[in-house]
């Protein structure tokens, strides 16, 4: 079964500062997706960015980029220019490839890191 | 269209008692997923449908839990004979085959307090 692994509770950060979320997972797959989703306070969850396993860059959308290394089965995201906006739970998480079909495309999340922004 | 939709977004009720849980997802998107966050954890798989079939039941989702997707719109979490362990955030998403890589889009969630 694939497993999915946050190991910072929370994490703090001063506004324009850079700060980065660890995030490991399991998996005995080849081919799958792994996403960080923003929760902030009573809001619903978001997605921030998207890695296809298959792909060796990194994705990168605006001030937030991931550091994907597969064969360590890590996957970091880095805030840049950090935001008092950004203050949020940050979830890990993974999903198989695209299954056709029938077949489920759930999310098995981590347990989340309190991300919070220093003015 | 605004999104996902999950009503209601407040529910507390007593230990014994059934409640029901409504999600309107994405307009055309064929298919829904519940999960279910507690506390200080990421939300956790209970189901899927795609279009009106349920392909998929979590392990979580014990025979108290019952959920509907008829028509392939909208879709209900029903829970009978609650109890407290089943406090938590239910959250619906819905996703589009094709469209963004089937990427999911989350409603508000629905938290439920069972007294």
């Amino acid at each position: 079964a694939q497993t999915v692994t946050q190991s910072q509770p929370e994490m703090s950060v001063q506004e324009a500062e850079t700060v980065t979320l660890s995030c490991t997972y399991d998996t005995s797959e080849s081919d799958y997706y792994l996403f960080w989703y923003k929760q902030p306070p009573s809001r619903q969850m978001i997605l921030v960015i998207r890695q296809e396993a298959y792909k060796q860059q990194n994705a990168t959308e605006n001030r937030f980029s991931v550091n994907f290394q597969k064969a360590a089965k890590s996957f970091s995201l880095k805030i840049s220019d950090s935001q008092l906006g950004d203050a949020a739970m940050y979830f890990c998480a993974y999903r198989r490839e695209m299954g056709y079909g029938g077949a489920t495309n759930k999310l098995i999340f981590g347990t989340g890191t309190l991300l919070a922004v220093q003015p | 269209d605004t999104g996902v939709s999950q009503n209601p977004r407040h529910k507390i009720t007593k230990r014994g008692q059934n409640v029901t849980f409504r999600c309107d997802p994405i307009s055309e998107h064929n298919r829904l997923y519940w999960y279910r966050q507690t506390l200080g954890q990421g939300p956790e798989f209970l189901t899927y449908f795609q279009n009106e079939a349920q392909l998929e039941k979590s392990r979580l989702l014990s025979d108290r839990f019952s959920a509907e997707r008829p028509k392939g719109s909208f879709s209900t979490l029903e829970i009978q004979r609650t109890e407290q362990g089943d406090s938590a955030m239910y959250l619906c998403a819905s996703s589009l085959v094709g469209l963004a890589g089937d990427e999911q889009f989350f409603g508000p969630g629905t938290r439920l307090t069972v007294l």
